[in-house]
């Protein structure tokens, strides 16, 4: 089974400043697909970006940009210009067909 | 449309009572998952569906049940509750194809005291 992982379980970072989370993934697929996920105090899930594998082009959603690293199975998250609104978890997934899974997540603070 | 709806938002149950958490969704959606969040964690896989009548098990199945019995409701059903099944319960689901995103519920709250 595939399995991801987030090493930082919490960051923080003053409000208009770069902040990038980490995410390393194990499979043995080729072909999938990558996510990450913000989760505001709210409990909603909300999609941010996603990343296809068999694309080189690093996706990017107005200010947030990822670095995938296809060889060392790592998937991270830059957000630029940082917002108060940013403060949440952000969760990074893999789904391959019907398999998706989360990471543990990592708890972003940004501060005014 | 209403997307990915779950019932109740929030349940107290003891040790040992039975519980089914129900979840719809009206996108005609062929995948759809069950998730358990507890606290500070990540999301974890309970069961996943693919369709009407195919379930299958996830990372945490033990102590819950599934039915698919119309492409619309994933009911998830606890059998004997126990204090670690105290978590946020997400439904989700999605269409086949494999870049498209997850629509997720709202969550249930379940506490087991």
């Amino acid at each position: 089974a595939q399995t991801v992982t987030q090493s930082q379980p919490e960051m923080s970072v003053q409000e208009a400043e770069t902040v990038t989370l980490s995410c390393t993934y194990d499979t043995s697929e080729s072909n999938y697909y990558l996510f990450w996920y913000k989760q505001p105090p709210s409990r909603q899930m909300i999609l941010v970006i996603r990343q296809e594998a068999y694309k080189q082009q690093n996706a990017t959603e107005n200010r947030f940009s990822v670095n995938f690293q296809k060889a060392a199975k790592s998937f991270s998250l830059k957000i630029s210009d940082s917002q108060l609104g940013d403060t949440a978890m952000f969760f990074c997934a893999f789904m391959k067909h019907y398999d998706m899974r989360f990471g543990a997540g990592t708890r972003l603070t940004v501060k005014p | 449309n209403a997307g990915v709806t779950q019932t109740p938002k929030f349940r107290i149950l003891k040790i040992g009572q039975s519980m089914t958490l129900q979840c719809a969704q009206d996108m005609n959606h062929n995948y759809m998952y069950w998730y358990r969040q507890d606290p500070g964690m990540g999301l974890k896989l309970i069961y996943y569906s693919v369709g009407a009548g195919i379930t299958d098990k996830g990372e945490v199945p033990n102590g819950y049940n599934v039915s698919r019995s119309t492409t619309e409701d994933f009911p998830l059903r606890l059998e004997l509750a126990a204090p670690s099944q105290t978590s946020v319960y997400f439904c989700a689901s999605r269409q086949t194809d494999d870049n498209e995103k997850l629509f997720f519920g709202s969550g249930t709250q379940l506490s087991v005291l």
